[in-house]
Order: structure tokens, then sequence, then C-alpha cells
């Protein structure tokens, strides 16, 4: 059974840095892309960020350029995002989503972000 | 980047009713599209991709068609455990963007 299993999140000050993981079961988790997705308290689905298998294909939206970093340890089955100048709106839910052919197919209960001072 | 907008935005049925929901893409995307069901409180699940693909162990009641701009979902026969949030996702190419949602409730 696949199982995605993230932490990390919690209440961070705007400007400040976090780094949240997910822990992947179930599947082998190096021959597949991952995505991160995030849900912001009462609104709809954004994505994020995407990594390839070969750790050095990697997609951000606009929004997170330049402040957030994916990457995966495929000998520890985890995938990461490190964040950093967190501003308020980048409060959400995050969620992270095992690839099967460029959509997510199992999705992971998700970490809340919370950016305030 | 292409825009992908879900109408309505809300709606309300009753159990055994045939609801419809429908996902534009301002471009063409073939049929790179899923739908995705979130319940309250819960993560999404994966319903449907290739814009009419079942995925497996979801009811035969759901649904999808469509291809290039123009898509829908349709749950035949309603059933209380509906409730919930129904999103649309292009995936043709980067960004692998959502629509906006449509909340379902039951009459």
């Amino acid at each position: 059974e696949v199982q995605l299993v993230e932490s990390g999140g919690g209440l961070v000050q705007p400007g400040g840095s976090l780094r949240i993981s997910c822990s992947a079961s179930g599947f082998s988790f190096s021959s597949y892309p991952m995505h991160w997705v995030r849900q912001a308290p009462g609104k709809g689905l954004e994505y994020v960020s995407a990594i390839n298998t070969n750790v050095y294909n990697t997609y951000y939206v606009d929004s997170v350029k330049g402040r957030f970093t994916i990457s995966r340890d495929n000998s520890k089955n985890t995938l990461y995002l490190q964040m950093s100048s967190l501003r308020v709106e980048d409060t959400a839910v995050y969620y992270c989503v095992k690839d099967r052919g460029n959509y997510g197919d199992h999705w992971g209960q998700g970490t809340l972000v919370t950016v305030s001072s | 980047d292409i825009q992908m907008t879900q109408s309505p935005s809300s709606l309300s049925a009753s159990v055994g009713d045939r609801v419809t929901i429908t996902c534009r893409a301002s471009q063409g995307i073939r049929n790179y599209l899923a739908w995705y069901q979130q319940r309250p409180g819960e993560a999404p699940k994966l319903l449907i991709y290739a814009a009419s693909t079942l995925e497996s162990g979801v009811p035969s009641r759901f649904s999808g068609s469509g291809s290039g701009t123009d898509f829908t979902l349709t749950i035949s026969n309603l059933q209380p455990e509906d409730v919930a949030t129904y999103y649309c996702q292009k995936y043709n190419s980067p960004p692998r963007s959502f629509g906006q949602g449509t909340k379902l409730e039951i009459k």
C-alpha cells in the first residue's frame, strides 16, 4: 500500500525558513517523480513544485521561485521542500503527491505551515 | 500560462440526481486532464485521468468526458458520500494548474 507521510510543518515568522519532509513507502520511490501541492485555509489547490527521478529536473510555480527548493533522498525514500523567505501568503497545508504520468495518483494527508508574527 | 476554469463554483443536488461539472482550459490540452475529489477534512483523491479513464476502485457512477478545451465530470445517482469539492487539473505541461474547485452539497 502506498503511504506518504508529511512532517515538519509548524508556525514560522515572516521571513523565516522551514523544511518539510515526506516519507514514502509501499512503492519504488526512486522510480517516480514527486510533487508538492498546497492549499491555503478555505481555498483551492495550488501546484507548487515537482522533481524528477534524477533529482536534476525540478519545477517551481512562479510565486515560490528563488525561495523554495525541492529535493529528494532516494536512499531514504524521502521528499523535501526547503522554504525560505516565507510570507504570510505561504500559509497552507502542503501535500506530498506521487506522480503517475504527470498527474498525482496518491496524496499524503498534508502538513500545515503557518507563517505569522 | 493555460488557465483552468470550473463551473459552477458550487451546487446542491438531491440523492439519486445526475450532476455535471465542467472544466474549461484557456488553450487546448488534448486529453491531459485529471479530476480529483476532496471530501471535507481529507486529502484529494484521484477519480479520473486522461479525461475519461476511471481510476481503479472509483465507483462507476463517476465518468469523465471531453478533449481539447472542454471537459465534463458527471456523477450519476448521487450518493451522500459524494459531498466534496471537485477539482480538475491539466497535466500536459507545467504549470500543472488546477481549476478553482466545485463544491457539491446534498439538498
